[in-house]
């Protein structure tokens, strides 16, 4: 059975740094892992798709790193501001079904 | 193009009550999956529709059941609510089943109390 994990399950930083969010999963026989974004009360924003042929895909400010031998995916996120203030989910989609199977997130708060 | 659509945003019903959840999604897209978020389990799948057909359930009781419309429209209904439904719910859509990028709405509250 897949399981997804997301560590730290919270950040603080402060305006203008890096981080890096990292996420894995057990089963690397997956279609694609997708990075979410999550403001309080609301649904939830795509912000990267990586395909399982892929090594990483980058938007913006944002790269994301995908490597399915180890089951481990990390999304980078430059010049950090305090927009970027929200929950990030990390999920994927494996086999023959195209439900996603999510982690618990991590919430990063930035700090003016 | 529009993003994906559901309704109501906020629901407050009691417990032994049914509920049904709207979701539209975005033109073109045929594959609809609906999912339930709470604080204790997450993000947890509940159903999906392809063609008007549920493709892949969850593990969540009978008392969850959908359906999906010719338009690709899709609802989902609650019956015998419990004070446990009470959650986000929300609906994804995609082009097609499995593999490709999901997209989500702003989700339903509902409250069961």
């Amino acid at each position: 059975k897949q399981e997804v994990t997301q560590i730290p399950a919270a950040l603080s930083v402060p305006e203008g740094e890096n981080l890096v969010l990292n996420c894995s999963f057990t089963d690397s026989a997956i279609y694609n892992l997708q990075w979410f974004r999550q403001d309080p009360g609301k649904g939830l924003t795509s912000l990267l798709l990586i395909q399982s042929s892929q090594r990483e895909q980058t938007s913006g400010r944002l790269n994301a790193s995908l490597d399915k031998s180890s089951g481990r995916s990390t999304l980078y996120i430059a010049a950090s501001q305090p927009g970027d203030s929200a929950t990030y989910l990390c999920a994927v989609s494996g086999g023959s079904q195209g439900n996603l199977i999510f982690g618990k997130g991590t919430k990063l708060s930035v700090k003016p | 193009k529009a993003g994906v659509t559901q309704t109501p945003r906020y629901l407050i019903k009691t417990r032994g009550q049914q509920v049904t959840l709207s979701c539209s999604p975005i033109s073109g897209h045929r594959s609809v999956s609906w999912y339930q978020q709470t604080p204790g389990q997450g993000l947890q799948f509940l159903f999906e529709y392809f063609s008007e057909t549920q493709r892949n359930k969850g593990n969540f009781p009978g008392r969850f059941s959908g359906r999906q419309f010719s338009n690709s429209r899709s609802e989902m209904n609650v019956s015998t609510l419990e004070l446990g439904d009470s959650a986000l719910y929300l609906c994804a859509s995609s082009q097609t089943t499995a593999g490709v990028a999901q997209y989500f709405g702003p989700g339903t509250r509902l409250t069961v109390l």
